[in-house]
């Protein structure tokens, strides 16, 4: 069975410039989350969708965007790129009431 | 404001000895606590959860313990073994009754076991 799948795996972005990253969650899975990942800290939450609704956002400033899609399928938006923005951007779904089971991320590095 | 602590940043376990991994949390509001284990170039897996109604749960070789009282949470792994070398990280959730969408985790624990 096919896993959370993110893309793409690896991106290099200058300063200024927009960003998107794709997830395909688990077949089955309603559910969407994103996470951000500094070196050396825990994922932070940034949003979470259910049936194509925001449930959820974390700390993050408005240059951060996602949606989802009738499939499932999330995008993460990301305006007006900062040094700081560089992370790795990890995907989750999950079933109402479960566990969060997690893609394998998207390393992105702003110059 | 870390609500989740992971105070010790790496633990060295030798091979088939016991490996206890501690987690503190400051929000009394969280009602389900999980492991996840991950590995350089990969997504975290999940490893094992408690609900703050129980305070053990065991699976394999992997127990995790939930102190509510102290707000204190570790995860025991017997024998230790090296393909276990990993970050660990302990999250929380405030509401295990709708989703888990939102998790708040730990800095993690860089567990290496050794031959």
């Amino acid at each position: 069975d096919a896993g959370v799948t993110q893309s793409p795996t690896h991106l290099i972005k200058t300063r200024g410039q927009q960003v998107t990253l794709r997830c395909s969650p688990i077949s089955g899975h309603k559910s969407v989350s994103w996470y951000q990942q500094v070196l050396g800290q825990g994922p932070q939450f940034i949003f979470q969708y259910y049936e194509k609704e925001e449930r959820g956002r974390g700390n993050f400033p408005d240059r951060f965007s996602a949606r989802q899609f009738p499939n499932y399928s999330s995008e993460l938006n990301v305006n007006a790129l900062l040094l700081g923005d560089s992370a790795l951007y990890l995907c989750a779904s999950s079933p109402l009431g479960a566990e969060a089971f997690f893609g394998q991320g998207t390393r992105l590095t702003v110059v | 404001d870390q609500q989740v602590k992971q105070n010790s940043p790496s633990l060295s376990v030798q091979e088939g000895r016991i490996s206890i991994l501690n987690c503190d949390y400051t929000n009394s509001m969280f009602d389900y606590f999980l492991w996840y284990k991950k590995y350089p170039a990969e997504g975290p897996t999940f490893l094992i959860s408690i609900s703050s109604i129980k305070d053990k749960n065991e699976d394999g070789r992997f127990t995790v313990f939930l102190n509510k009282s102290a707000k204190h949470l570790s995860l025991h792994i017997v024998p230790s073994q090296p393909g276990d070398s990993a970050v660990y990280f302990c999250a929380a959730s405030p509401d295990r009754g709708s989703t888990l969408g939102r998790l708040y985790f730990g800095r993690g624990t860089q567990l290496t076991v050794w031959p």
